[in-house]
């Protein structure tokens, strides 16, 4: 696609429930990142995906947090038995590889967890 | 400490005023990225640089390795230029730029 696209766009849960992030990166993109913006702090690094690599999932901030790559392209985050704490912005990056290539970042789907 | 720290945190300018928001971090990285967040949007990526100077429009990116450094100039500063300005450093080698770690952003006000 011509951009990175997230959804859903806003998503409100009740706590405790599961929910599913979705990303798909641009075409051809290698690598894959997610990040989340809680309100009124910075962006905070959850995982990294590059090509048929182990991801990177230093970022993930417990268990209940869980991330997969299928095929080297779409992306699922899935967050577990959800907390008031888990209520963010959550924001998918791609990118190609190498040297002088940069981000982008799709729009973001906002959780709010009740 | 912050691995990356930005300043100022807010500001405040007149149109047409030169603007400089400056970045310091204090990790081996692979690359530095300016990114402009507008409020409610998505994020932009402005610059990725690793050394020098890169220029777009009236956005010019510098970065001093040694010293660790960076600063984002706007010239001519205008109102669409509010936003929140995020310095984020890449970590690990070219060929793997693994994860950023991000500044906590200037929130930049351009008041016509």
């Amino acid at each position: 696609g011509a951009g990175v696209s997230q959804s859903p766009s806003n998503k409100v849960t009740e706590k405790g429930k599961d929910v599913e992030l979705r990303c798909d990166p641009i075409s051809g993109h290698t690598a894959l990142y997610w990040y989340r913006q809680s309100l009124g702090q910075g962006l905070e690094f959850l995982i990294y995906f590059q090509g048929n690599s182990a991801p990177d999932k230093s970022g993930l901030p417990s268990d209940r947090f869980s991330a997969e790559r299928t095929g080297g392209s779409v992306s699922t985050l899935t967050i577990q038995r959800t907390q008031q704490e888990d209520s963010a912005v959550y924001l998918c990056a791609s990118s190609l590889e190498g040297r002088g290539y940069g981000y982008t970042f799709g729009s973001g789907t906002r959780l709010t967890v009740v | 400490k912050n691995e990356v720290e930005q300043s100022p945190q807010n500001l405040t300018a007149q149109e047409g005023e030169f603007i400089t928001i400056n970045c310091s971090y204090s990790v081996g990285i692979s690359a530095l990225h300016w990114l402009q967040q507008h409020p409610g949007g998505g994020i932009v990526s402005l610059f990725m640089l690793s050394s020098g100077k890169k220029k777009h429009g009236r956005l010019i990116a510098t970065i001093n390795i040694q010293e660790k450094h960076s600063s984002l100039h706007i010239t001519a500063s205008h109102p669409r230029d509010s936003a929140v300005y995020i310095c984020a450093v890449g970590l690990g080698k070219w060929g793997s730029q693994g994860n950023l770690i991000f500044g906590k952003g200037t929130k930049l006000s351009v008041k016509p």
